[in-house]
This record gives structure tokens, C-alpha cells and sequence, in this order.
């Protein structure tokens, strides 16, 4: 069955540093997310993006974020200069189309800024 | 704006069980919603889901869950629980058009006791 792939499944980094978080839809899907849970936490949305553009964003997707999709296949998070409170869960999903289609989440990778 | 409220971070049962765990939502459109499951380390597996056709829907692993508009509630249920059924839980709602981002609630810890 296909399913949603990200990697790293953990990453460690300093405060100030920029990540990539990368993640591998699945391959006919048209629909993609980014959602984030901090410890202890519900899960948050961040990103929606579709066509190439983002769609809608949260609050906390801010100028510290960015999303693109730069291959066609996969579809990258960029912190630029991570934080403490970066630190969190992040899962990737995505969705063949809209409408009554799921969302099907990736397995997650665990940020820890240090 | 939507928001779902998950009474009780933690529900304990013995195996063999009931298993009810509440939902109550908030919706200015009408909702699309939808209970995920997560069990340690893993990322979200989707367990059922309601879009506007039955109100009582059935999912994988024995659990269904009942629409009812008049309590706005969603409740998860399962007749007899299984030591595999141990996990966290997410309601979830999302609008019925758009890009339908998932708005979560804070979870609902799931113990099974022998």
C-alpha cells in the first residue's frame, strides 16, 4: 500500500541553524500538508500547498518557514534559524484531491533544537 | 473558526471493555470529522471518518462512531477493547470545502488493563 515517507525520523541541531525536514507524498497525490505537535501537545496545522503555491498557512508558519516542493516528488519544511520552541513532531500529509478524500500521514520526524 | 474538544486526556478499560472516548465539536459549516489513531513512535493512522453520508460510521479495528448534529458530538465507541487497541486518539474536523486543513483536539490516552 503506498504511505507517506519523511526523513529524517529524528533530527538534532543547534538554536540558530536551519533544517530541512523532507518528506515523500504519495506519488498521485495533488494535496499537501505540513502539521506540527509539540510535546504533550495536539497536533497543529502549519501548511497546506497545492499547485506549486501555499494555500493557507497558520499563524505559526511565519517568515522563519518555508515549504516548496522542488522535484516533483518530494516536498521540503525549511526553518531558517530554528528556536527552542521549534522543537516538536512534524508530519507530512497528503491527499489525492479534495472533497470526502483522506489525509494520509507520514510517520513524523522529531525535531530537537538545542 | 473550528475547534474539537476531547473530554478526558487519559480513559482506562479492562480488556473485553466498552470503549467510549467523546468528542464535542465547533463548526460554523458543515463539518467533515474524523478520528485518527497514534500509536507510540508512529505517525497518524486514519480510523474513520464522516462526510455528510451516514451518520453512523464504521471503521477499521471494530471502532465506530455516531455523527449527532443536534450534540455536536462525535464519539468514538468499541464493544469489547483488545490490549492492541492501547493509543492515543485524535478527533479531528475539517470544512467540507476548500482545502480542508484538520483542526485536532488535544488527544485521549487509551489503557487496557488485563
Amino acid at each position: 500500500e503506498p504511505e507517506v515517507t519523511q526523513t529524517p525520523s529524528h533530527q538534532v541541531t543547534q538554536m540558530g541553524q536551519e533544517v530541512i525536514l523532507r518528506c515523500v507524498p504519495i506519488s498521485n497525490h495533488l494535496y499537501f500538508y505540513w502539521y506540527r505537535q509539540i510535546l504533550g501537545q495536539k497536533v497543529e496545522f502549519l501548511v497546506s500547498f497545492y499547485n506549486n503555491e501555499i494555500s493557507e498557512k497558520s499563524e505559526i508558519f511565519d517568515d522563519q518557514f518555508s515549504v516548496e516542493r522542488p522535484d516533483g516528488s518530494n516536498f521540503t519544511l525549511k526553518i531558517r534559524s530554528t528556536k527552542l520552541e521549534d522543537s516538536a513532531m512534524y508530519f507530512c500529509a497528503s491527499r489525492e484531491s479534495t472533497g470526502t478524500d483522506t489525509q494520509y500521514f507520514g510517520p513524523g520526524t522529531r525535531l530537537t533544537v538545542l | 473558526a473550528q475547534s474539537v474538544t476531547q473530554l478526558g486526556s487519559h480513559v482506562s478499560v479492562s480488556e473485553g471493555a466498552l470503549v467510549l472516548l467523546r468528542c464535542n465539536y465547533s463548526s460554523s459549516v458543515p463539518p467533515y470529522l474524523f478520528w485518527y489513531v497514534q500509536y507510540p513512535n508512529q505517525g497518524l493512522q486514519l480510523l474513520l471518518k464522516y462526510t455528510s453520508a451516514a451518520t453512523l460510521v464504521k471503521g477499521i479495528n471494530g471502532f465506530e462512531a455516531e455523527f449527532k448534529k443536534s450534540e455536536t458530538s462525535f464519539h468514538l465507541t468499541k464493544p469489547s477493547a483488545h490490549m492492541s487497541d492501547a493509543a492515543e486518539y485524535f478527533c479531528a474536523v475539517s470544512e467540507s470545502t476548500g482545502f480542508q486543513k484538520l483542526v485536532f483536539g488535544t488527544g485521549t490516552r487509551l489503557l487496557v488493563s488485563p
